[in-house]
């Protein structure tokens, strides 16, 4: 049973660009958030999505986009890139419903220079 | 507002003593409590979890918690600390307010066991 899995692991972007981060959710899981982990930082919540549907933002600005697709995949947008955004972008999956915990993928570490 | 405190950036113990990570909340209503550990490089790996019932808590690799409801703590505890349990560890209670089931985060404890 494959756990979380994130794509791709690494990844350096200038000033500007725009980003997109892919996250699959554990087998049976229907819920996506996406957490921004700031080194020597606990993760910070960006948002989540459930139903293709994002359902609540964390304190971040629009920059921060994303997307659930009907295979409960999803995708985090960054665009007009700051050297602030560099972080580990962690993804986790929950089955909707459960109050229990999520399972986090093993991250996508961004670099922005 | 929700929210946890790590007060210790970091704790040291010698391998085979006891080990405690401490964390205290703040939540209204019930708290669903959790501890999560990562390694250099790596994601965040689920420990334990309190959601109701017995106080002491047991999870993966030998981790214990204890909830206190008077002292509003969740401490993460292990009775033999092993080298290979050097990490960083995150205590986080869900956002029951936002109903739906955000984390909120520590800024995380270094525990370093010494051989």
């Amino acid at each position: 049973d494959a756990g979380v899995t994130q794509s791709p692991t690494h990844l350096i972007k200038t000033r500007g660009q725009q980003v997109t981060l892919r996250c699959s959710p554990k087998s049976g899981h229907d819920t996506v958030s996406w957490y921004q982990q700031a080194l020597g930082q606990g993760p910070q919540f960006i948002f989540q999505y459930y139903e293709e549907e994002e359902r609540q933002r964390g304190n971040f600005p629009d920059r921060f986009s994303g997307h659930q697709f009907p295979n409960y995949s999803s995708e985090l947008n960054v665009n007009a890139l700051l050297l602030g955004d560099s972080a580990l972008y962690l993804c986790a999956s929950r089955k909707g419903g459960s109050p229990y915990e999520q399972y986090f993928g093993p991250g996508t570490r961004l670099t922005v220079t | 507002a929700q929210s946890v405190a790590q007060p210790e950036d970091q704790v040291n113990v010698a391998e085979g003593n006891p080990l405690t990570v401490k964390c205290t909340y703040s939540v209204s209503g019930n708290p669903y409590l959790f501890w999560y550990v990562q390694y250099p490089n790596r994601g965040l790996q689920f420990l334990l979890k309190y959601i109701t019932g017995d106080n002491l808590v047991k999870g993966s690799y030998g981790f214990e918690a204890e909830f206190n409801k008077s002292q509003t703590s969740f401490h993460l505890k292990k009775p033999s600390a092993l080298v290979s349990d050097s990490a960083l560890y995150f205590c986080a209670v869900r956002d029951h307010s936002s109903g739906t089931y955000k984390y909120i985060f520590g800024t995380g404890t270094r525990l370093k066991v010494l051989a």
